[in-house]
């Protein structure tokens, strides 16, 4: 069936660091893809999406690029803040939502 | 617009007793979904509801069952339940759009149920 690998957490990194986190799916359509961010004690919310090949996906510096290729949705961002540590989910839809494990991402200042 | 309400915040069952968590979708939308998202794992869907019926599930047994209300508010109910039901209860709503199926929108999410079962 269709799924989501994330890569495993915690991500540690300090302010101002490149993050990069991996996510790669299997898909037997062409499944939009997203990218969600948990902040501790709240809900899921929608951080970007994508919902077709060579699509660009950005909000908030993050960017995801949905490869068909490499079935991958990897999330970047170019200066991580403190205030940007969460777990983060990435996700597909087929005929309902799949999420990835999750990754926490931890910025020390 | 207080968008997507759960309630209890907090919920402590034992063993073989019932449950039952409730949501209010944001203003404006009609379709309901739950998730249960168990502790360090990424949310799993259980089933959404539109027009008052059950539209779709995940691979939940029956003891999880639902409702959805005339006016797009929705239960999750939970019966004879298990340690292994512990977990954080998402409901998302979202708006559904004519001939397609509602996950393909946005769906925006509740601050969650956590359930304990001792």
């Amino acid at each position: 069936g269709d799924s989501v690998t994330q890569m495993e957490g915690p991500v540690t990194l300090s302010e101002e660091a490149f993050l990069t986190i991996n996510c790669t799916y299997t898909a037997t359509g062409y499944p939009s893809l997203f990218w969600y961010v948990q902040y501790p004690g709240e809900g899921l919310q929608l951080l970007l999406k994508a919902t077709k090949a060579d699509d660009k996906g950005s909000n908030k510096g993050f960017e995801a690029t949905y490869r068909k290729e490499t079935t991958s949705f990897h999330l970047e961002k170019g200066s991580v803040q403190v205030s940007d540590s969460a777990v983060y989910f990435c996700a597909l839809t087929a005929d309902k939502l799949i999420f990835g494990t999750g990754t926490r991402l931890q910025v020390f200042p | 617009d207080a968008g997507v309400t759960q309630s209890p915040t907090h919920l402590i069952k034992t063993r073989g007793q019932q449950v039952t968590l409730r949501c209010s979708p944001k203003s404006g939308h009609d379709t309901v979904s739950w998730y249960q998202q168990a502790l360090g794992q990424g949310p799993q869907f259980i089933f959404q509801y539109y027009e008052e019926e059950e539209r779709q599930r995940g691979n939940f047994p029956d003891r999880f069952s639902g409702h959805q209300f005339p006016n797009y508010s929705s239960e999750l109910n939970v019966n004879a339940l298990l340690l292994g039901d512990s977990a954080l209860y998402l409901c998302a709503s979202s708006l559904r759009i004519s001939g397609g199926l509602s996950s393909y929108n946005e769906q925006f999410f509740g601050p969650g149920t956590r359930l304990t079962v001792l």
